[in-house]
């Protein structure tokens, strides 16, 4: 059973608007979550995180929220941009301090 | 710095053959994963080492899949023998702390026919 989950596998949206992913975790000791991002015929690359101490955190464009009563935490990105057209990841860090990953979501941003 | 370095970057194999995927992790890092990329479940975490030594192999497939790091500098993940749904896109990445960034490399796509 998948821990970290991310229910749409793809999203689409259009030049300069909000593009927001969404992930749910199962396991309430999760305390370190990540995004990461991942173009075609590479690796995914660290995007932002946030700590479980937080709700909210920002960097530029890219803003992650946490809701831990739900077991939610989403990435807003605005304003998008086709160069954000990619795979998103998110992850969780466990007890054992390894990272956990959801299936991703496929976002293209449409000029 | 290089980076996390995979080789190779792709494999085509026959069913029932010996694949042998190989990492470099950045230097200084002392953790290092294997993750498999699949469609349908995403990134899956395979094996899991610290300072050299397994923490968590919970996530190798079956006993047809092993994992070794002989030194801080290298880490090779062998399939023997492949079948057609090890087919995927297997990723190392690498760690300098317990909490730091995960580093990936590029990536191994292996094709079992």
């Amino acid at each position: 059973d998948q821990q970290v989950k991310q229910n749409s596998p793809s999203l689409s949206v259009q030049e300069g608007r909000i593009s927001i992913l969404n992930c749910d975790y199962t396991n309430s000791m999760f305390d370190y979550f990540l995004w990461y991002k991942k173009y075609p015929a590479e690796g995914p690359t660290f995007l932002i995180s946030i700590s479980s101490i937080k709700d909210k955190n920002e960097d530029g464009r890219f803003t992650v929220f946490l809701n831990k009563s739900a077991k939610h935490l989403s990435l807003h990105i605005v304003p998008s941009q086709p160069g954000d057209s990619a795979v998103y990841f998110c992850a969780a860090v466990d007890s054992s301090y390894k990272l956990i990953f959801g299936s991703g979501t496929r976002l293209l941003v449409r000029p | 710095d290089a980076g996390v370095i995979q080789s190779p970057r792709h494999e085509v194999t026959e069913m029932g053959q010996e694949v042998t995927l190989r990492c470099k992790p950045i230097s200084g890092h002392n953790s290092l994963f294997w993750y498999r990329q699949t469609m349908m479940r995403g990134l899956e975490l395979l094996i899991y080492f610290n300072n050299n030594v397994p923490i968590d192999d919970s996530g190798m497939p079956e006993d047809r899949f092993s994992a070794k790091m002989p030194n801080a500098s290298f880490s090779t993940l062998k399939i023997q023998p492949s079948e057609p749904r090890d087919s995927a896109v297997y990723f190392c990445a690498s760690r300098q702390t317990s909490t730091g960034e995960l580093f990936f490399g590029e990536g191994s796509r292996l094709t079992v026919l």
